[in-house]
């Protein structure tokens, strides 16, 4: 299995508050991805990163951002959470453009009441 | 901008039994890859089977396989001798071979097996 870890596993909080979801790898993957998954809609792309300090965004990239100061660790924020932020939040990595597949972080729970 | 579509939202199937779940996608590119993800109760997301654009030959892991059809945009994949541990839900995904691509993926469907 692919090193990958996300902290918190489950985390509840409330609307307005800042969270932050930590994604770390021990592959040594350039690209890192962060994609929240909702009932009828799949997983959906946040942000994501080719590099230290390279990230661009997804399809629903509103209300979050993200940094990466080194390779292994990609965090995504949510500045002031809201309710329709309540999901689950999958971190995501892959070696590079040939190489095409993704491992998959365990994912996390967030619920904003 | 690419779509991939799973039609059936859930599918059921006798223990030892095969089944086939459909995806089709929308792309204008000629080279991409195509994946089919599975996702357990446990929430983990994993690679079953991944097939790129250029080769003519489906893919094939063990007891899953998949129905590539270029022209048709179809993509399905078939689990053969059904398990009780294939239960899950199994995701469809595209991705463009071109740098920095990201990947789309389906909504899903759920498959229960019957014991």
């Amino acid at each position: 299995d692919a090193g990958i870890t996300q902290s918190p596993r489950h985390k509840v909080t409330e609307t307005g508050t800042p969270v932050t979801l930590r994604c770390h790898q021990t592959e040594n993957h350039r690209y890192m991805y962060w994609y929240r998954q909702d009932p009828g809609h799949g997983l959906r792309l946040i942000h994501y990163s080719y590099g230290v300090k390279d990230t661009d965004k997804g399809e629903v990239s509103d209300g979050y951002s993200v940094s990466r100061s080194k390779t292994e660790d990609f965090l995504l924020t949510l500045e002031s959470a809201t309710s329709s932020q309540t999901s689950v939040y999958f971190c995501a990595i892959s070696s590079g453009p040939i190489y095409n597949e993704q491992f998959f972080g365990p994912g996390t729970r967030l619920t904003v009441l | 901008a690419q779509t991939v579509t799973q039609s059936q939202p859930e599918m059921s199937v006798q223990e030892a039994e095969t089944v086939t779940l459909s995806c089709t996608y929308d792309t204008s590119e000629s080279d991409y890859y195509l994946f089919w993800y599975k996702q357990p109760p446990s929430r983990q997301m994993i690679l079953v089977i991944r097939q790129e654009a250029y080769k003519q030959q489906n893919a094939t892991e063990n007891r899953f396989s998949v129905n590539f059809q270029k022209a048709a945009k179809s993509f399905s994949l078939k689990i053969s001798d059904s398990q009780l541990g294939d239960a899950a839900m199994y995701f469809c995904a595209y991705r463009s071979a071109r740098a920095n691509s990201k990947l789309t993926f389906g909504k899903g469907i759920t498959l229960s097996v019957r014991p």
